[in-house]
């Protein structure tokens, strides 16, 4: 059974960088993508990007700026960073599966993170 | 404000029919297959319908998808109390070179 668990500081700065990882359990990162996606408080998804296990990776042009998605196999961790954040950016985050097969759609997510940018 | 047009909400009484609608344009849903994700309260959202209207294994064949032109459409029947949610409908969008997703629609079932 595949688990996907987000992992990372709740609370961040503004104009610090937010760091997250996810942790894939019962499936094999070189099989499919891997994506990031928050919802703000009260409010709607916004997909946030994606990664192959090769590095390739795609970002919401929106974001793409202050976006970045690395992939380690070997731990079979993939990880988010935000550079420059703002309240704006505080918003549940969760991972999810993207298999290639399926046309974006996410087919397993974590619980998410809640992370709250404040002084 | 959403690329991808969905009511805030929709009520129906349990055992009742519901649909839900999610409009875009030949960017997106016109040229594109749509998903459909439930999100129970508190609770990450979970993929009911892909491709327009496949179901993944475990989601049961009272939720059904369809797609017209720049349009599509999730439905429910036999409603139950614990299909209260709110539910968000996704796809790609290529003048935006990213995912779209609908503002959501919660469902109450009465």
């Amino acid at each position: 059974q595949v688990q996907l668990q987000e992992s990372g500081p709740g609370l961040v700065k503004p104009s610090e960088t937010l760091s997250l990882t996810c942790t894939v359990s019962g499936a094999s990162l070189t099989t499919y993508y891997w994506s990031w996606i928050r919802q703000p408080p009260g409010e709607g998804l916004e997909w946030i990007g994606y990664i192959y296990y090769t590095g390739t990776a795609d970002y919401n042009p929106s974001l793409k700026s202050r976006v970045t998605i690395s992939i380690d196999t070997s731990k079979t961790q993939f990880s988010l960073r935000v550079s420059s954040v703002t309240a704006a950016d505080t918003a549940v985050y969760y991972c999810a599966r993207l298999p290639a097969a399926l046309y974006f759609t996410f087919d397993v997510w974590g619980q998410g993170t809640t992370v709250t940018v404040s002084s | 404000q959403s690329v991808l047009t969905q009511p805030p909400s929709v009520s129906a009484a349990p055992g009742q029919k519901v649909t839900i609608s999610c409009s875009g344009s030949s960017s997106n849903i016109g040229n594109s297959y749509v998903s459909w994700y439930q999100q129970l309260p508190g609770t990450a959202p979970k993929l009911l319908i892909y491709d327009n209207n496949k179901r993944p294994s475990g989601i049961p064949d009272r939720f059904s998808g369809s797609k017209s032109g720049t349009s599509a459409t999730l439905g429910i029947t036999g409603l139950q109390t614990g299909d209260e949610a709110v539910y968000y409908c996704g796809t790609w969008d290529s003048s935006l070179s990213t995912v779209v997703f609908g503002g959501g629609t919660k469902l109450t079932v009465l």
